[in-house]
């Protein structure tokens, strides 16, 4: 079946460590997304990419990096520079840019600092 | 360039019918409803494109209304399954196709 895979689903990082958020998919979307959710509150864009080798920063991409060196794979590396890293990150891929179609969600990946 | 929500919480009993709004300072081009459930990925419920078409999926069903650069979606005789946090994701004309924002959530619960 196709979807969209995040690993790992915990992630706990120490002071001063990057660690990269993997998410896959196997559906041959053109479009990926990165989120992050905070409890209790909306999803924040943080960065997308419409093609291979391009991606564009959100609304708070500050102390994170992407690449997207293969249409399938959109890692996310959360940086020392993001001083409050603790949340609920979510991936999404959809297929290209007609406004008919839906977002695909992975299952999310829990971050938290040690 | 976050849309709004409203309200930012709502309780019913079960058969009761709720409305929850969503709106934008900008000029959208669509609208997406999802639903998620606490530490899961949204699951999308409908989307609505400019020219004020209204969509239903059983026993919720929504609006868009382009020139209030607004979107409400229609809960009627809920059922505790209804029970989640309701977005509204939005793509603005300037933007369609590049990115995709969500609005804050209204929490609805459903109480038997």
């Amino acid at each position: 079946d196709g979807g969209i895979t995040q690993s790992p689903k915990y992630l706990f990082r120490k002071e001063g460590q990057n660690v990269t958020l993997s998410c896959e998919q196997n559906l041959n979307h053109d479009a990926m997304y990165w989120y992050r959710q905070d409890p209790g509150q909306g999803l924040r864009l943080i960065y997308y990419s419409q093609i291979v080798n391009d991606f564009q920063k959100g609304d708070i991409a500050e102390g994170y990096s992407v690449s997207r060196e293969k249409k399938e794979s959109f890692p996310l590396t959360v940086t020392s520079a993001q001083k409050n890293p603790t949340a609920f990150y979510l991936c999404a891929s959809r297929q290209g840019q007609n406004a008919n179609e839906k977002l695909f969600f992975g299952s999310g990946t829990q971050l938290s600092v040690l | 360039q976050q849309p709004v929500q409203s309200p930012q919480a709502v309780i019913l009993r079960e058969g009761e019918d709720a409305v929850i709004n969503c709106s934008s300072s900008k000029a959208l081009y669509s609208v997406h409803w999802y639903r998620q459930k606490h530490g899961e990925a949204p699951v999308f419920l409908m989307i609505l494109l400019k020219g004020g078409e209204q969509k239903g999926h059983e026993k919720i069903s929504a609006s868009f209304n382009e020139k209030k650069q607004q979107s409400s979606l229609y809960l009627t005789a809920s059922q505790l399954s209804y029970s989640g946090t309701y977005f509204c994701g939005t793509e603005t004309e300037r933007t369609y196709g590049q990115n995709f924002v969500f609005g804050p959530g209204t929490r609805l619960s459903v109480l038997p």
